[in-house]
């Protein structure tokens, strides 16, 4: 079946600092591309939707700033957390939507583990 | 807004029972619903997609249903094992819509 690769797993970060996280589409291309948060014991938040070469959609209260999300090519997406605080700490997951199929079929990455001390 | 709820939080049952995960939609306009599995630390796994004019999946021993109109579905897991043991997230697409709404989550411990 279809692989996401999520890097890195875990990071821990001392406040202040920036983060890039990959999220690779390893057999297939990925047109779109979602970035989902998830704190403790609660539920997936989807934070932007990246289409491949266009500028991503954030959802509301999400600041563009501060999660900067890029999608420049059909297999890789970026998102970068700039200047991490402590309330950044989370665990942060990317889908991806194989090229020419439909919205139901969505693979997700491993996951990224955040702390930010 | 569409919202996803999920009944109960956590369940514990032991080893070999048959259980029933509920999850319930406040908008009937689905383009269809996912079962997802998620281990501690991991990302999903998608175990049974149900479209919007089905009204039940089956794969091995998990069944899940639909039923668009009350707005609720159910996973079925027949004789539990512990390697069973996960949260079970389900998720709707909204027609016309590309992204998913999660639920909070079941999480389940199966005890040797």
């Amino acid at each position: 079946g279809a692989v996401v690769s999520q890097h890195p797993s875990r990071v821990i970060c001392k406040s202040g600092t920036s983060v890039k996280i990959e999220c690779r589409s390893l057999d297939f291309q990925a047109t779109t591309m979602f970035w989902y948060r998830q704190f403790p014991k609660q539920s997936l938040m989807l934070m932007a939707t990246s289409n491949e070469g266009s500028k991503a959609t954030y959802e509301q209260g999400v600041e563009k700033d501060k999660f900067l999300i890029n999608h420049a090519s059909l297999t890789l997406s970026t998102l970068t957390v700039t200047s991490a605080h402590p309330e950044d700490s989370s665990f942060y997951i990317c889908s991806a939507r194989a090229l020419g199929g439909s919205n139901e079929k969505l693979f997700f990455g491993s996951g990224t583990q955040l702390s930010v001390l | 807004k569409q919202e996803v709820t999920q009944i109960p939080a956590a369940l514990s049952v032991p080893e070999g029972e048959n259980l029933v995960l509920n999850c319930s939609f406040t908008d009937s306009a689905i383009y269809n619903l996912q079962w997802f599995r998620q281990d501690p630390g991991k990302g999903l796994t998608s175990l049974l997609l149900i479209q919007s004019s089905q009204r039940e999946q089956t794969s091995g021993r998990l069944n899940a249903s639909l039923d668009k109109s009350s707005g609720r579905s159910t996973l079925y897991i027949a004789a539990s094992q512990p390697g069973d043991s996960a949260t079970y997230l389900c998720a709707v697409i909204r027609q016309g819509a590309q992204k998913l709404v999660f639920g909070q989550g079941t999480r389940l411990t199966i005890n040797p």
